[in-house]
């Protein structure tokens, strides 16, 4: 299993600004993935993260709005940019492990974002 | 196309009664498939999955779900609730035949709510 630190886990922001999200894994893996989840809702998958490569964005989102930094295989961020009301939500970091398909993922506690 | 249904948003069941919670796939290939569990205000966590031999998987606390090929389903069961099994539960699949996409399918989740 894999342990993931995710801060901050809630921050209220105003519309307009920018928050970095951070994601810490206590081991090495090569894919990382941003979801986004309404409260009480299903997960939206927002880009994949692989070390030394660009992120891939899903459709629906946009590298000029969640830029994606994945400097090395334990740490994430994700930025919410230039936000309005419409980002409140929870984001949710994930690992997977190197075995293959079959592997399950893990999850960080989330960062419940409010924008006013 | 990929997906995954609960028919059931909500389910109830009284402490200490069998608990099933609904799920079934679509997916060109064979599946694997996961059950996660949310508790109010954290992440997901992984609760079992199935990959192939039994079609009945067991896994944490107490949780074991049933695969069914000609129904394509994934039920998750347990024999008797707990109070504390009261959580947002979702099914996940992931087709083997997606080639180098590892995007997990999500359900659209199940809230458990269990009375004393």
């Amino acid at each position: 299993s894999a342990v993931i630190s995710q801060k901050p886990s809630r921050d209220i922001c105003q519309r307009g600004t920018s928050l970095t999200i951070q994601c810490q894994v206590d081991s090495q893996v090569t894919m990382m993935f941003w979801y986004r989840q309404q409260p009480g809702q299903s997960l939206t998958l927002i880009a994949t993260a692989n070390q030394g490569s660009e992120a891939t964005y899903e459709s629906g989102f946009v590298i000029d709005k969640f830029p994606i930094s994945r400097p090395n295989l334990t740490f994430s961020t994700l930025t919410v940019s230039n936000m309005s009301p419409e980002d409140s939500s929870i984001y949710l970091c994930s690992v997977e492990g190197p075995q293959g398909l079959d592997t399950e993922a893990f999850f960080g506690q989330g960062t419940r974002l409010t924008v006013v | 196309a990929q997906s995954v249904a609960q028919p059931e948003d909500q389910v109830n069941v009284a402490e200490g009664n069998p608990l099933t919670v609904k799920c079934t796939y679509s997916v060109s290939g064979n599946p694997y498939l996961f059950w996660y569990v949310q508790y109010p205000n954290r992440g997901l966590q992984f609760l079992l999955k199935y990959i192939t031999g039994d079609n009945l998987v067991k896994g944490s606390y107490g949780f074991e779900a049933e695969f069914n090929k000609s129904q394509t389903s994934f039920h998750l069961k347990k024999p008797s609730a707990l109070v504390s099994d009261s959580a947002l539960y979702f099914c996940a699949v992931r087709d083997l035949n997606a080639g180098n996409n590892r995007k997990l399918i999500w359900g659209l989740g199940t809230s458990l709510g269990v009375n004393p």
